[in-house]
């Protein structure tokens, strides 16, 4: 079984760009979750959708979206890019129902 | 405001040393603690869910515990491949927003 796959692994932008980053789930699965993972801040949950639909949000500015599409494919955006948004961001599924999640490899930004 | 912590930060075994990571967690009401693995540049490697003071589970060298206000992995007979970051998770019977909290980590290094 194919685990969570997330594009691309790797990118490097400057301040004022905007991003988007992919996240596809386990077959079968869902609920995604967003994560953001600093060396300072650790893994800081960012939100999650569930059957297309926000069900859960952390305490990151509007500039942070997301969304999810009915194959459960997910996307998240970051606007106007600061330097601090530099991290490593992991998507994470599980299917309905179960508490654990699995997570994809990361998706490491750079913001010069 | 639910609050996981782990000690040591950083912990240096020799090969065959047993040892213990802790987790203590202050949350409103427990749905589960989960322990991860991270290797560096990864995503997070599920190791275990425990959900009610008492239980254990173990896998291969790896013995989670759990009370009631903290979590044990135990590392038997480490060997260098057990080198990685060590991570504990809670969900909060309430979400109130957030979906997993996660501690600092534990950073584990077996030498040969």
């Amino acid at each position: 079984k194919a685990g969570v796959t997330q594009t691309p692994r790797y990118l490097i932008k400057t301040r004022g760009q905007q991003v988007t980053l992919s996240c596809s789930p386990i077959s079968g699965h869902r609920s995604v979750s967003w994560y953001q993972q600093t060396p300072g801040q650790g893994l800081q949950f960012l939100f999650e959708y569930f059957s297309e639909t926000q069900r859960n949000k952390g305490n990151f500015p509007g500039r942070f979206s997301g969304r999810q599409f009915s194959n459960s494919r997910s996307e998240m955006n970051v606007s106007t890019l600061e330097l601090g948004d530099s991290a490593l961001y992991l998507c994470a599924s599980s299917p309905a129902g179960v508490n654990e999640q699995f997570f994809g490899p990361g998706t490491r930004l750079t913001v010069l | 405001e639910d609050q996981v912590t782990q000690s040591p930060e950083a912990l240096r075994l020799q090969e065959g040393e047993s040892s213990s990571l802790n987790c203590s967690y202050t949350v409103s009401g427990l749905r589960g603690l989960f322990w991860y693995r991270q290797d560096p540049g990864k995503g997070p490697e599920f190791l275990f869910t425990l959900y009610s003071a008492g239980e254990e589970k173990e896998k291969e060298r790896l013995k989670a515990t759990l009370t009631k206000k903290e979590s044990f992995l135990h590392i038997t007979a480490p060997k260098p491949e057990d080198s990685a970051t060590y991570l504990c998770a809670v969900r909060p019977r309430e979400d109130y927003g957030q979906n997993f909290v996660f501690g600092p980590g534990t950073r584990l290094s077996v030498l040969p």
